[in-house]
């Protein structure tokens, strides 16, 4: 079956420290792998996204993720967290043979501490 | 405005009664999504359209539930005899096309309540 994990429910990090949100996923055929944030208040709005070449993708707002397909994993990553980062994050897969439609992990909440 | 919009953003129901929620997606997007976002939950894909083609209703919950699009443009989702839960934050979805390559773009949601 397809699914997404993300093992973390809920993470807190200082300002300015380091950050990583595992994703890990199952799915049949080649995916497509999405990272969106959510915001209070807010709509959903993708960080960054992988669909083929290189596995390191940038995104915006600093963060990047590297796609591991021997570990089935899309991890995100920032060097620097901002007190504005502070959100709901949500990996997210898709393929060519689910037309678009995505699966998507329960989501880390992150906390950023002063 | 250029993004995806839901109407109503809040909407308190008595268990019993049907709902509907409105998307107007991006203009020109071929391709509207519904998901439903159960509190503390990840998104659960419902519903997906794409121009005049059957739409993919794979992820409905049930047959309370249904929607429908005309054309391009707007779409409602309807739910009829809402149980208690029911109660969830729906989201709206659109992307350019119908296929994984594309990005969806989101609309704020409508939150659900059903008392």
């Amino acid at each position: 079956a397809q699914s997404v994990t993300q093992p973390d429910i809920h993470i807190t990090v200082s300002e300015g420290a380091s950050l990583e949100l595992r994703c890990n996923y199952s799915y049949g055929a080649t995916p497509y792998l999405f990272w969106y944030v959510q915001s209070p208040g807010q709509g959903l709005q993708l960080l960054l996204k992988y669909f083929s070449g290189d596995t390191l993708v940038q995104g915006i707002k600093g963060f990047e993720a590297e796609f591991k397909r021997s570990q089935s994993s899309f991890n995100l990553r920032k060097p620097s967290v901002h007190w504005s980062d502070a959100a709901e994050y949500f990996c997210a897969v898709g393929g060519s043979n689910q037309g678009g439609k995505l699966i998507f992990g329960q989501g880390t909440e992150l906390s950023v501490k002063p | 405005g250029a993004g995806v919009s839901q109407s109503p953003s809040n909407k308190v129901t008595e268990k019993g009664k049907d709902v509907e929620l409105r998307c107007d997606p991006i203009s020109g997007h071929t391709a509207l999504y519904w998901y439903r976002q159960r509190l503390g939950q990840g998104l659960e894909f419902l519903i997906y359209f794409q121009g005049n083609s059957a739409p993919d209703k794979s992820g409905l919950p049930s047959d309370r539930f249904s929607a429908e699009r005309t054309g391009e443009s707007v779409s409602t989702l309807t739910i009829q005899r809402t149980q208690q839960e029911d109660s969830a934050v729906y989201l709206c979805a659109s992307s350019l096309r119908l296929a994984g390559g594309y990005e969806q773009y989101f609309g704020p949601g409508t939150r659900l309540t059903v008392t």
